[in-house]
């Protein structure tokens, strides 16, 4: 069975840090761009990172960039996130979650298309003094 | 722009069939993904490319996009499709996953 479980997430104040972690099992692991993705409370989905399968491709949403980093142990099976100068519209239940991709033809040329197939159950991070 | 706009709510007779709707123009060229979101719960993928659900997935949910439109129907509805659902794609640069605002459906 294909799990994602993050761990890592709680109570913090403000300008502090956490780092996240989600153990990947039941696919292989290093094959696959990986993401977190967040939900502050009674919002919508916000995609915060993503990493390609060797770590070569590496995107931050603008609300994050330049205080997240994403990174990922291909041999722990694991995606870390960690996170500083933490502020309280932060707070959010973060997600790993895998992504796949697949290609059509369309006439000549091939489309891609991508779609998050794996999420883990989400770990909550507090923000607050 | 990479936004892509859902409207927030949606409403449906159980057994009737309802369309969740999803715009933008990076949505121009690609295929979009949906996930239905029940409260509590992690999102699960219901539908994605040009007709594809995952396993387990009812066939009463199918997909189409014409243009800027991506949309979900459900066919059919059943009480326990009343969720949360969000599309989503890439930015107009492709590199970046972006989501809609989600849209609430309720099955009266």
């Amino acid at each position: 069975e294909m799990q994602l479980v993050e761990s890592g997430g709680g109570l913090v104040k403000p300008g502090g840090s956490l780092r996240l972690s989600c153990a990947a099992s039941g696919f292989t692991f290093s094959s696959y761009t990986m993401n977190w993705v967040r939900q502050a409370p009674g919002k919508g989905l916000e995609w915060v990172s993503s990493i390609s399968s060797s770590s070569n491709y590496i995107y931050y949403a603008d609300s994050v960039k330049g205080r997240f980093t994403i990174s990922r142990d291909n041999a722990k099976n694991s995606l870390y996130l960690q996170m500083n100068s933490l502020r309280a519209d932060d707070t959010a239940v973060y997600y790993c979650v895998r992504e796949s991709r697949m290609a059509t033809l369309a006439g000549a040329l091939y489309i891609y298309y991508y779609y998050m197939d794996v999420w883990g159950k989400g770990n909550t991070v507090t923000v607050s003094s | 722009s990479s936004e892509l706009t859902q409207d927030p709510a949606v409403s449906v007779a159980l057994g009737q069939t309802v369309r969740i709707t999803c715009q933008g123009d990076s949505l121009r060229g690609r295929y979009a993904s949906w996930y239905q979101q029940k409260p509590g719960q992690a999102p699960v993928l219901v539908f994605y490319g040009k007709n594809s659900r995952p396993s387990g997935i009812p066939d009463r949910f199918s997909g189409s996009t014409s243009g800027n439109t991506t949309s979900l129907t459900i066919t059919g509805a059943q009480a326990e499709d009343e969720a949360d659902y969000f599309c989503n794609s890439r930015d107009n640069s492709g590199n970046q996953p972006v989501f809609g605002g989600g849209t609430k459906l309720t099955v009266l």
